[in-house]
């Protein structure tokens, strides 16, 4: 069973296209994250919603606009993509409930989704 | 802001021998989490071990130890018996309450470990 899955895998496009990567997980976590890798490997936040609530919304250009439909799912839409957008983008869920005994502080992560803009 | 540092870019361990690798962290909370992710060729990211901070008892799994210095703000890996497969990136991560996505993971920049056969 997977716990955090995302479509797709690989991803080629061209400037200008427009894209949209999924995510899922079926943890019955209501946190969800989306993370950027760059080239160097450095990750870092972009989103986070808990219940389909946007929570965190980092210095991102506004390209890039997450959809939460319900708890489970977490999508990532980018318009007009660049080849500066070219990088790994990681989906993640946690339970993120204050006081939920075990593990509401562990993140766990897809396989990654790996974006190449020629 | 916080801050995780990780100052090994590389390391390397012979097959069967034990390597430690370095993190250290900013923070001036006093409650927060410490984990060490691993991600092998596959990119995948696999948590390896988690430290409460407010725990003073080092977390152990298995092959994978970490040394938690609180008041140096120190959370080291070791792993021991390596094996090929540890063959990874390495990242030191910190997150802190409330968990409901406030306050996401903060990573360094990772070590590359290498296993010699």
């Amino acid at each position: 069973d997977t716990a955090v899955s995302q479509t797709p895998k690989y991803l080629v496009t061209q400037m200008g296209n427009d894209k949209s990567i999924k995510c899922e997980q079926n943890l019955g976590h209501d946190t969800m994250y989306w993370y950027k890798q760059d080239s160097k490997k450095f990750l870092k936040i972009m989103f986070s919603y808990n219940n389909k609530e946007l929570i965190i919304n980092e210095t991102v250009p506004n390209r890039f606009s997450p959809k939460s439909p319900d708890k489970a799912h977490l999508n990532l839409h980018i318009n007009s993509l660049e080849l500066g957008d070219s990088a790994v983008y990681f989906c993640a869920s946690s339970h993120g409930v204050l006081g939920l005994a075990g593990d509401s502080e562990t993140q766990y992560f897809g396989p990654g989704t790996r974006l190449l803009v020629l | 802001a916080q801050t995780v540092t990780q100052s090994q870019p590389e390391m390397s361990v012979q097959e069967a021998e034990t390597v430690t690798l370095s993190c250290t962290y900013d923070t001036s909370e006093s409650d927060y989490y410490l984990f060490w992710y691993k991600q092998p060729p596959s990119r995948q990211m696999i948590l390896v071990i988690r430290q409460e901070a407010y725990k003073q008892q080092n977390a152990t799994e298995n092959r994978f130890s970490v040394n938690f210095q609180k008041a140096a703000k120190s959370f080291s890996l070791k792993i021991s018996d390596s094996q090929l497969g540890d063959a990874a990136m390495y990242f030191c991560a910190y997150s802190e309450p409330p968990f409901s996505g406030n306050t996401p993971l903060v990573f360094g920049k990772g070590t590359r470990l290498s296993v010699i056969a």
